[in-house]
């Protein structure tokens, strides 16, 4: 089964307001991950935050994890139209550090 | 550096047929992956690789094989291609089995079984 579960599904909004993602796990976690796939094309990381971060910023990124409440958030600032893709979070377990991910959010961005 | 790469990009395959995906990196990554990636349900795990001459099972393993002769390539093998198996392959690779490890991915194989 899954381990990470994104939400919403899908989320439309306007260039420049800002995009909020929300993946939740099940079990604890070395790490995790989010993930960008623009239509037809393979998956490029976007940022990683370990088990004992609570906060992570890079560019227009911010991610949050609670390891609490297993979730993470993924904040996108004054979006824009190219940020329009697919988001996936994904998570390592276990020793052998075996990478799961959710079944992603479709964002899309309208100019 | 060509990062990783997949070939075919697209195949079309019938019910029985076998065939194998290629998969290469030129990064020297010890750690490899293949994901299935069905609409509806994200990414899913097939084998991966913790290094030469060793794999394992993901969450999906059943109707594939992998083996890892090299550090540079891990092919997956359809035995007995199935309807089922139609989807998008995507390989990857990481540096090594350390948890603050990005994952680099290929751009994928469009498998059709029909």
């Amino acid at each position: 089964s899954q381990q990470g579960e994104e939400d919403p599904q899908a989320l439309s909004i306007q260039e420049g307001e800002n995009a909020t993602m929300n993946c939740s796990y099940k079990t604890s976690i070395n790490n995790l991950q989010w993930y960008r796939q623009n239509s037809g094309r393979g998956l490029v990381h976007l940022i990683l935050i370990r088990s004992n971060e609570r906060e992570k910023h890079s560019g227009r990124l911010r991610v949050t994890l609670d390891t609490s409440k297993k979730s993470s958030s993924l904040l996108i600032t004054a979006s824009r139209a190219a940020d329009t893709a697919s988001y996936f979070c994904a998570t390592t377990t276990g020793a052998n550090s075996k990478l799961t991910f959710g079944k992603g959010i479709t964002l899309s961005v309208r100019p | 550096n060509a990062g990783v790469t997949q070939t075919p990009k697209f195949q079309v395959l019938k019910t029985g047929q076998s065939m194998t995906l290629q998969c290469a990196q030129d990064m020297n990554h010890e750690y490899m992956s293949w994901y299935r990636q069905d609409p509806g349900m994200g990414l899913r795990l097939i084998h991966y690789s913790v290094g030469a001459g060793i794999t394992d099972q993901g969450e999906v393993p059943n109707g594939y094989n992998v083996s890892r002769s090299t550090t540079e390539d891990f092919p997956l093998r359809l035995l007995s291609a199935a309807p089922s198996q139609t989807s998008v392959y995507f390989c990857a690779s990481r540096i090594g089995q350390g948890v603050y490890n990005e994952q680099f991915f290929g751009p994928g194989t469009r498998l059709t079984v029909l």
